[in-house]
């Protein structure tokens, strides 16, 4: 069963706007992680977030978390074309040890 | 930059077909995992090792899966018989608590696994 639900589904921009994702949860978590994923291929790693955290930035990325919502954010400012992919929050949970449990994901679409 | 390593990156079967994927973790990453991700869906786990040992295989249909970590680094997925079902994404993390002081899970490229 998956634990994150990413809205939207799929989001087309512009370069150089700004893209933001969010995703749901259900249970407690120690963490949570975003990762992207062109099309095909494999995950690559993003950003980390504890729970006793509630903003991290890394580039340009900026990722937010209210464990009281269970809620997080992804923000992609001044979008590019390589950033078109899907991209993935994933959660721990408790019963489920150290593997992670992924959302659908939102499909980013950059056009130039 | 370390990488976990895939093989075969496509693979096109027919049903009642037997396959293996193979992966091979980063040095010195005790914990691997193995997913299947369906097309427009997020990757869900099917076996997680730590070391040569099963941590996890809950999810993991027994009955025509096997996975194995004999020596505690790279690992064999096998399906037999493959199912037209079994189409899908099969991929192979890898994470060490040592590695950031979290379980930061780095992916392989992923098998491509059609089914006909």
């Amino acid at each position: 069963s998956q634990q994150g639900e990413e809205d939207p589904q799929a989001l087309s921009i512009q370069e150089g706007e700004n893209a933001t994702m969010n995703c749901s949860y259900k249970t407690s978590i120690n963490n949570l992680q975003w990762y992207r994923q062109n099309s095909g291929r494999g995950l690559v790693h993003l950003i980390l977030i504890r729970s006793n955290e509630r903003e991290k930035h890394s580039g340009r990325l900026r990722v937010t978390l209210d464990t009281s919502k269970k809620s997080s954010s992804l923000l992609i400012t001044a979008s590019r074309a390589a950033d078109t992919a899907s991209y993935f929050c994933a959660t721990d949970a408790p019963q489920a040890g150290t593997a992670l449990i992924f959302g659908k994901g939102t499909t980013l679409s950059v056009s130039s | 930059e370390a990488e976990v390593a895939q093989s075969p990156r496509y693979k096109i079967t027919e049903k009642s077909q037997a396959v293996a994927f193979w992966c091979d973790p980063i040095s010195g990453h005790a914990t691997l995992y193995w997913y299947r991700q369906i097309l427009g869906q997020g990757p869900e786990l099917l076996v997680q090792f730590q070391d040569e040992s099963v941590v996890d295989d809950s999810q993991l249909p027994k009955d025509r899966f096997s996975a194995e970590r004999l020596k505690g680094v790279d690992s064999t997925l096998k399906i037999q018989p493959a199912e037209l079902g079994d189409s899908a994404m099969y991929l192979c993390a890898s994470s060490s608590w040592a590695d950031m002081g979290t379980d930061t899970q780095y992916f392989g490229p992923g098998t491509r696994l059609t089914v006909l």
